[in-house]
């Protein structure tokens, strides 16, 4: 059965700051990795995808993955309230393109 | 890019009636649908898998001849809830694949509560 596995949370910062979002993944031919925002009543949106091993960054979004740990997080710098939402994470491990979910992790990012 | 509309954006009908939702990528071809459900404080579902001009892939435990999905174009898929129950009620998104993607874009989702 593969998985992916997100702290639930809630993970809760100070506005400014630096929020930490993790992913685990049990499946070691995964290939492409993402993480989404969803607001409540909001259908999810895409905010990074990472295919190499490193750092991909985009705005004050910082993908990493580390293959050979299997896992992938996102960091956010100079979170804002706006950011507060449930981050999920979603790994494509074959060629039928299907996602395996995380369960999320809700951020409050706190004013 | 990657604009996605889903109609409607919310329908209440009442118990045994049918309702279906549509879902047009509006500035890209999209070989490959999928179709979510999410119910409240849970993570999203895949229901099925469709390919343009191929049956639908239901994953376990969804019923085929209670979803039925269309995907007779590039740009268009249908979601027919049949014979809707109140247990049916959910949060229903769709998905399209771009050709030559590998991320995967939704639609706002389409709120559905059976009375």
């Amino acid at each position: 059965q593969k998985e992916v596995e997100q702290n639930s949370g809630p993970l809760s910062v100070p506005e400014g700051a630096i929020a930490s979002l993790n992913c685990t993944y049990s499946d070691r031919g995964s290939q492409s990795f993402f993480w989404y925002r969803q607001y409540s009543g909001k259908s999810p949106e895409l905010i990074m995808f990472i295919y190499s091993n490193g750092d991909k960054e985009d705005g004050r979004f910082t993908a990493q993955l580390n293959k050979a740990s299997q896992y992938v997080s996102l960091l956010i710098r100079d979170s804002q309230p706006s950011d507060s939402a449930t981050y999920l994470c979603a790994v494509n491990a074959g060629n039928n393109r299907k996602l395996i979910w995380g369960l999320g992790t809700s951020l409050a990012v706190n004013p | 890019g990657a604009v996605v509309s889903q109609h409607p954006s919310w329908v209440i009908c009442k118990s045994g009636t049918s309702v279906k939702i549509e879902c047009r990528s509006l500035d890209f071809q999209a070989t490959t649908m999928f179709w979510y459900r999410q119910f409240p404080k849970q993570s999203l579902m895949l229901m099925a898998t469709s390919n343009e001009g191929s049956k639908a892939t239901y994953e376990q435990g969804v019923e085929k001849d209670k979803f039925l999905i269309n995907h007779a174009s590039l740009t268009l898929s249908t979601l027919t809830v049949t014979s809707a129950h109140p247990e049916d009620s959910s949060f229903y998104i769709c998905s399209p694949l771009a050709v030559g993607f590998r991320e995967q874009f939704f639609g706002p989702g389409t709120r559905l509560t059976v009375l």
